[in-house]
């Protein structure tokens, strides 16, 4: 069974440019959960989808940042237009039900220049 | 608000020198306490999930323990291998399945 598969690995860009991360969750689970590690500080929630539906986006840091899981599988995060403060390394999980384990993805480390 | 405090922030070992991570958390209305491991360069994998105080998970050199204010994760007898960052992490309240990480310990075993 595959993993939780996030793209690109690595992200540089220039702040005012746009960035659009992918997440492919491990099929058959309906949660799915954006995590962001800025460095130096611990592992935060950004939002939660359930199916395609948002759950919970309490931990999403502004407006610029727009997710979306149309159908319901594959999940994406876009920054529009990135700060130097959004650089990190974005997480990606997913669970079969809300009070099961996470299961995560690589990451994603976005470095805005 | 729910906090998560890992201790300590860094720990040193021989191979084979048994030792204790210790995560403190202050919650409301725990559902959850969750344990993973971190290599460089990858995400956290998951290891255990402890649900009430009392209960006890172990798998190969680990084994993790919770009380109604901390869990406890101990390392018998580390190898090279144990060597990695263990995340902390607990889910609570009502309605909601978001983790809440602390900031993780990071393990480093000798040979």
């Amino acid at each position: 069974e595959a993993g939780v598969t996030q793209f690109p690995s690595h992200s540089v860009i220039e702040k005012g440019q746009t960035v659009t991360l992918r997440c492919d969750p491990i099929s058959g689970h309906d949660n799915l959960y954006w995590y962001r590690r800025v460095m130096g500080k611990e592992i935060k929630f950004l939002l939660h989808f359930v199916k395609e539906s948002k759950q919970d986006e309490s931990g999403m840091p502004n407006n610029r940042f727009l997710a979306e899981r149309t159908g319901g599988t594959y999940s994406t995060l876009k920054v529009q237009p990135a700060e130097l403060e959004d650089s990190g390394v974005y997480f990606c999980a997913s669970s079969r039900t809300p009070n099961t384990e996470a299961f995560f993805g690589q990451g994603t480390r976005l470095t805005v220049v | 608000e729910d906090q998560v405090t890992q201790s300590p922030e860094a720990l040193r070992l021989q191979e084979g020198e048994s030792s204790s991570l210790n995560c403190s958390y202050t919650v409301s209305g725990l559902r959850g306490l969750f344990w993973y491991r971190q290599d460089p360069g990858k995400g956290p994998e998951f290891l255990f999930t402890l649900y009430s105080a009392g209960e006890e998970k172990e798998k190969e050199r680990l084994k993790a323990t919770l009380t109604k204010k901390e869990s406890f994760l101990h390392i018998t007898a580390p190898k090279p291998e144990d060597s990695a960052t263990y995340l902390c992490a607990v889910q609570a309240g009502s309605g909601y399945s978001t983790l809440t990480f602390g900031k993780g310990t990071m393990l480093l075993v000798s040979p």
